[in-house]
């Protein structure tokens, strides 16, 4: 099973500062999702990432998928308190269908 | 989406009792999880909870701690059985509503456990 490595593993910024997230693996992705879990939530989707070289936009949330598929970014521009979360990428795992494979997740916490 | 509730929210239990977590969703799924959660941390995922048949169990995880069942399309329980202050943690389930691939995962928003 590939490594998926996340980093950082906290973050913690003022508000209107920029982040970003990163995760990488050693091996290629066949596609990469990213989730962010809020205090007494479960983890909800964000953005499938399937094509290398593609980059997607939610509002001020910009998810990048590298040309090789090895690596990805989340990268939120003028954080806001409400964008304070964890914040996971999971890949599907070739041994069964459906089964995700998580990173060890960034906890972003952004102050006003 | 599914909407998926959890049962309980949270608990305090004594060393050496069992407690059962249920987890309903509002429509058939075709897959259906369990995971573990310590704060801040990843998810693990426990097992693959499989309808009508026997639960498909991660390394490091055993039927004998932790039963499953899954009798229908809708519904599934995890038992944390004979609790120790380890077991403290946050059990999710969480599902896959189609066939296709690249589907999320929807998850229930978790069983706080506390064990003493």
């Amino acid at each position: 099973t590939q490594l998926l490595e996340q980093s950082p593993q906290f973050l913690s910024i003022q508000e209107g500062e920029n982040l970003t997230v990163y995760c990488n693996s050693s091996s290629v992705f066949s596609s990469l999702q990213w989730y962010r879990q809020e205090p007494g939530e479960g983890p909800v989707l964000l953005v499938t990432v399937v094509t290398g070289g593609e980059v997607k936009k939610l509002k001020r949330l910009t998810f990048q998928f590298g040309d090789a598929r090895k690596d990805s970014s989340l990268h939120i521009t003028a954080a806001q308190p409400g964008d304070t979360g964890l914040y996971l990428c999971a890949q599907l795992t070739t041994d069964s269908w459906g089964k995700l494979q998580f990173g060890a997740g960034t906890q972003v916490v952004v102050t006003p | 989406s599914a909407v998926i509730s959890q049962k309980p929210s949270r608990d305090i239990c004594q060393r050496g009792t069992s407690l059962t977590i249920q987890c309903q969703v509002d429509s058939q799924v075709t897959m259906m999880f369990w995971y573990r959660q310590q704060p801040g941390q990843s998810l693990t995922l426990i097992a693959t909870a499989n309808q009508g048949s026997e639960a498909t169990y991660e390394s490091g995880f055993v039927i004998d701690k932790f039963p499953i069942s899954r009798p229908n399309l809708t519904f599934s329980t995890l038992t944390v059985s004979n609790m120790s202050p380890e077991d403290s943690s946050i059990y999710l389930c969480s599902v896959v509503t189609s066939g296709f691939s690249n589907q999320p995962q929807h998850f229930g928003d978790g069983t706080r456990l506390s064990i003493l």
